[in-house]
């Protein structure tokens, strides 16, 4: 069974640009969740998508979103890049729903550099 | 509501002496709780899980938690410690009620150096 796949593994960009990471989740898993992980604020839940829908959501700024295919694949977006915003982001896949442990799955993450 | 505390931002073990990593955590139902480790610049990976089932849980790399209900308790050992364990090590907690709702609760890690 393939594991959760994140692309692309490293970026750099520049202030005031935009990025989009894209997560595809393992087969059969509904639940997308992303993170951010940076050394002076650890790691911090961005939002989580189920059915295509926002159903958590953590305390970013509105630069940061996301979005939830019907396949489950899931895109996150950053608008207007600060350097603040250098990070190693991580997705996460779960079934949820009914059965479910709440084990989640993680990908490898994709770095991103903001010079 | 649910919470989780790791009550040692650091730890530091000579190879081959045991590893102790402490976990605390507050939920409102029956939790799930779980272990992860994560290497540098690598995703988190699960090393092991307490889903109401046996109370002593082994995961892998010889590494397992014990469930203490009464003390809220889900600590990390390992016998002897490898130099490949050297990793930040994250504790999760997921009420069934969370669990249901896409939630988890993450601790805010602990970082495990190992000595030669």
């Amino acid at each position: 069974k393939a594991g959760v796949t994140q692309t692309p593994r490293y970026l750099i960009k520049t202030r005031g640009q935009q990025v989009t990471l894209s997560c595809s989740p393992i087969s059969g898993h509904r639940s997308v969740s992303w993170y951010q992980q940076t050394p002076g604020q650890g790691l911090q839940f961005l939002f989580e998508y189920f059915s295509e829908t926002q159903r958590n959501k953590g305390n970013f700024p509105g630069r940061f979103s996301g979005r939830q295919f019907s396949n489950s694949r899931s895109e996150m977006n950053v608008s207007t890049l600060e350097l603040g915003d250098s990070a190693l982001y991580l997705c996460a896949s779960s079934k949820s729903g009914t059965g479910s442990t709440g084990e989640l799955f993680f990908g490898e993450g994709s770095r991103l550099t903001v010079l | 509501a649910q919470s989780v505390t790791q009550l040692d931002s650091h730890v530091s073990v000579s190879e081959g002496t045991p590893v102790l990593l402490r976990c605390n955590y507050s939920s409102s139902y029956s939790p799930s709780l779980f272990w992860y480790v994560q290497h540098p610049n690598k995703g988190l990976q699960l090393l092991l899980k307490y889903t109401s089932a046996a109370t002593l849980v082994k995961g892998i790399n010889g590494f397992e938690a014990e469930f203490k209900k009464s003390e809220t308790s889900f600590h990390l050992t390992k016998p002897s410690a490898h130099m490949s364990d050297a990793a930040e090590y994250f504790c999760v907690v997921s009420d069934l009620v969370d669990t249901n709702a896409g939630k988890s609760t993450f601790g805010d890690g602990t970082t495990l150096t190992v000595k030669p």
